[in-house]
C-alpha cells in the first residue's frame, strides 16, 4: 500500500531557484523521511522529522510536518544542477517496522 | 562503519527461470532488512521484511519468497520468473531493537530484466 504521495510529480526549475514538493500520507506515525535517489542508484537519507516537530533544517534543506493535515513539504533552497534526482518521503505507518515510500517526485534542476 | 552490498548489479534472466539476488550488511548487528521492487519511474514497493532471523513478514502475494539464513544476510528467491517480475530491486536496513522508524540505508541495487 502507499502511504506517502508526492506532489508534484515531476517538477522542472532554473538552478538558484527553490524547490518545493509536497507528501501527503494517510495514517498516523511516528516519523516522516526525506529521501534522495539518483537515475539508476540507491536511496539516500535526506532528513527526518518525528512527530512532535513541526520543522527541520539541514543545510539548503527546510522539512515541515503537519500532522493535522497529514502532510509534509520539503524545501530546497537555492537549487544546483546536481539536485537533479527523484525524492521520496517515506513513513512508518503506524509506528511498526515498515517503512512505507510514495511514488516520488522527479526534480529537474536546469543549469 | 556500516555497509551494505548487494549483487548482481544487473540480471537478464529468461521467463521461468530461477532467480536468486543477495543482500549483505556489514558493521551492524540484527538489523531490520527490506526487499523493495520499483518500477520504471515510480515508487517504492514494499515486498519483504525482516526483523530477525528466519523471520519473514511478506507484503505483496507473488511469484517471490524471501530467506534470512543468516543475521546479516537477506535473500530474494523466485523458482520461475515471470515478465511482471522485472523491475530494479532494492534491499535497505535499519537499526533493530526499537520499533519506531529510522533511517534506512540502501544497497545500490540490482536491475532485472526477464525476457
Amino acid at each position: 500500500s502507499q502511504q506517502g504521495e508526492e506532489d508534484p510529480q515531476a517538477l522542472s526549475i532554473q538552478e538558484g531557484e527553490n524547490a518545493t514538493m509536497n507528501c501527503s500520507y494517510k495514517t498516523s506515525i511516528n516519523n516522516l523521511q526525506w529521501y534522495r535517489q539518483n537515475s539508476g542508484r540507491g536511496l539516500v537519507h535526506l532528513i527526518l522529522i518525528r512527530s512532535n516537530e513541526r520543522e527541520k533544517h539541514s543545510g539548503r534543506l527546510r522539512v515541515t510536518l503537519d500532522t493535522s493535515k497529514k502532510s509534509s513539504s520539503l524545501l530546497i533552497t537555492a537549487s544546483r544542477a546536481a539536485d537533479t534526482a527523484s525524492y521520496f518521503c517515506a513513513t512508518d505507518e503506524g509506528g511498526g517496522f515498515k517503512t512505507i515510500f510514495g511514488a516520488g517526485t522527479r526534480l529537474f534542476v536546469k543549469a | 562503519s556500516q555497509t551494505i552490498h548487494q549483487w548482481p548489479a544487473t540480471l537478464v534472466q529468461p521467463v521461468g527461470s530461477p532467480l536468486s539476488l543477495e543482500c549483505t550488511v556489514e558493521g551492524t548487528s540484527n538489523p531490520n532488512l527490506y526487499w523493495y521492487r520499483q518500477a520504471a519511474g515510480r515508487g517504492l514497493q514494499l515486498l519483504f521484511y525482516s526483523v530477525g532471523i528466519g523471520q519473514i513478514s511478506s507484503e505483496v502475494p507473488q511469484n517471490l519468497s524471501a530467506s534470512r539464513p543468516q543475521d546479516r544476510q537477506f535473500i530474494l528467491s523466485s523458482k520461475k520468473l515471470l515478465l511482471s517480475d522485472s523491475g530494479f530491486y532494492l534491499c535497505a536496513w535499519t537499526r533493530g531493537a526499537s520499533k519506531v522508524g529510522t533511517e534506512a540505508f540502501f544497497g545500490q541495487g540490482t536491475r532485472l530484466t526477464v525476457v
